[in-house]
């Protein structure tokens, strides 16, 4: 199967600082990829979808100043948590299609932030 | 929105016991797909089934594509300590006329397995 990789799987920050999640397909290109939010003992949830080249497209109720995504490669995808406070901890998992009609998405190892 | 319905919600099983899941929904999906996620890790796909009433297996692992397109199962035989995590189902749908691509993937909302010695 195709490879999503995310760094850093776990993060600690103070609560007002920003913490920078990246999200690589490392062999395969990825126009689109997605980020999820995953509080415990539930399912996946799509915060937004991040689109090469132009602006992402988040999901309702997901502030797009708070969670900022960038995707300026084909391989590349990061999301920025901006002033991070703890309602922020969670895991967030990126996704991305290996092919955009197929339905396969391949997920990253998920990054654990803890604001303190 | 579109919802999974998966059951059952957990299990616990003996170890080389064979297990049953399944994932319904009121839409049709032109894909499923089957996760298995561990503690602290992303979802890794186990199984994906691209047409009605297609039966696939992986290994140990066998799933089948409803006729209606509505559902899916996903069977473990021999189940041993390792299958111990969270499986979820997600359904895709192949739709042009939705703006947002990512709301085309829609994921159960998991069964917890767990396999006693």
């Amino acid at each position: 199967g195709a490879v999503v990789s995310q760094h850093p799987s776990w993060v600690i920050c103070k609560s007002g600082t920003s913490v920078k999640i990246e999200c690589r397909s490392l062999d395969f290109q990825a126009t689109t990829m997605f980020w999820y939010r995953q509080f415990p003992k539930q399912s996946l949830m799509l915060m937004a979808t991040s689109n090469e080249g132009s602006k992402a497209t988040y999901e309702q109720g997901v502030e797009k100043d708070k969670f900022l995504i960038n995707h300026a490669s084909l391989t590349l995808s990061t999301l920025t948590v901006t002033s991070a406070h703890p309602e922020d901890s969670s895991f967030y998992i990126c996704s991305a299609p290996l092919r955009r009609n197929t339905g396969e998405l391949f997920f990253g190892e998920g990054s654990r932030l803890t604001v303190l | 929105g579109q919802q999974l319905n998966q059951s059952p919600q957990s299990m616990f099983i003996q170890e080389g016991e064979d297990v049953s899941m399944n994932c319904t929904s009121s839409s049709i999906f032109n894909t499923w797909l089957w996760y298995k996620q561990d503690p602290g890790e992303g979802p890794v796909l186990l199984i994906a089934l691209y047409k009605a009433g297609e039966l696939t297996s992986n290994g140990r692992l066998t799933a089948q594509f409803g006729i209606t397109r509505k559902d899916s199962f996903l069977n473990i035989s021999a189940s041993i300590p390792s299958d111990v995590g969270i499986y979820f189902c997600a359904g895709h749908q192949l739709s042009i006329l939705r703006d947002n691509y990512g709301q085309n993937f829609v994921f159960g909302p998991g069964t917890r397995l767990s396999v006693l010695p």
